[in-house]
């Protein structure tokens, strides 16, 4: 079945560290977002990103879809960065399918 | 602009019992879709609702159903729930079916 697959599941850094969280994915991709969780469960739109690279302040993120994966990329990592991030796929005539996750902590 | 809306917020209930979970989507979107979030997992496609009509359906029994009003608004209806039924419930809306979602706060349900 279609499966989209992140890494590494949880991540430890230092504030101010750099970080790259992975997704994989099984098929071609119509659609593909990037979420970050909040500790309260709210699902915050990071990026829409299909194809190619985007940037938002210290976030960034790149998917290059022959190769089936997508990159998100958080520099000078804030503790505010905490959380789970997802990367959530269309495939065909699919609904949003969500990676596993990865649940970042950032220490002070 | 006012953004996708949720209720109740919490909500606890008792094996059997009926549920609904209300939505109110982001102004100009059509589409709501649903999706169960059990914990330490992602969330996991329910159905979506286009221009009132059910417009995809993940692998969820028929106990799960819902609808879409004419102003874009949506329920989620949960019958004879079972322990397995708690989750946070996320409702997303989107200006057509393949547009990005924009998700609300969630209603966290608790059957005991």
């Amino acid at each position: 079945g279609i499966q989209v697959e992140q890494s590494p599941p949880d991540l430890i850094l230092q504030e101010g560290a750099n970080s790259t969280l992975r997704c994989n994915f099984s098929d071609s991709v119509n659609n593909l977002q990037w979420f970050h969780q909040n500790p309260w469960g709210q699902l915050i739109n990071l990026f829409y990103i299909p194809s190619g690279t985007k940037q938002n302040g210290r976030l960034s993120a790149t998917t290059v879809a022959t190769e089936r994966y997508s990159l998100l990329y958080i520099s000078s990592s804030q503790t505010t960065d905490s959380g789970v991030y997802f990367c959530a796929a269309n495939f065909g005539n699919e609904k949003l399918t969500f990676g596993t996750g990865t649940r970042l902590t950032i220490i002070p | 602009e006012t953004g996708v809306t949720q209720s109740p917020t919490h909500l606890i209930k008792t094996r059997g019992q009926q549920v609904t979970l209300r939505c109110s989507s982001q102004s100009g979107h059509n589409t709501v879709s649903w999706y169960q979030q059990a914990l330490g997992q992602g969330p996991q496609f329910i159905f979506q609702y286009y221009r009132e009509e059910e417009n995809g359906r993940g692998n969820f029994p028929p106990r799960f159903s819902g609808l879409q009003f004419p102003n874009y608004s949506s329920e989620l209806n949960v019958n004879a729930l079972e322990l397995d039924d708690s989750a946070l419930y996320l409702c997303a809306s989107s200006a057509s079916e393949r547009e990005t979602q924009y998700f609300g706060p969630g209603t966290r349900l608790l059957v005991l």
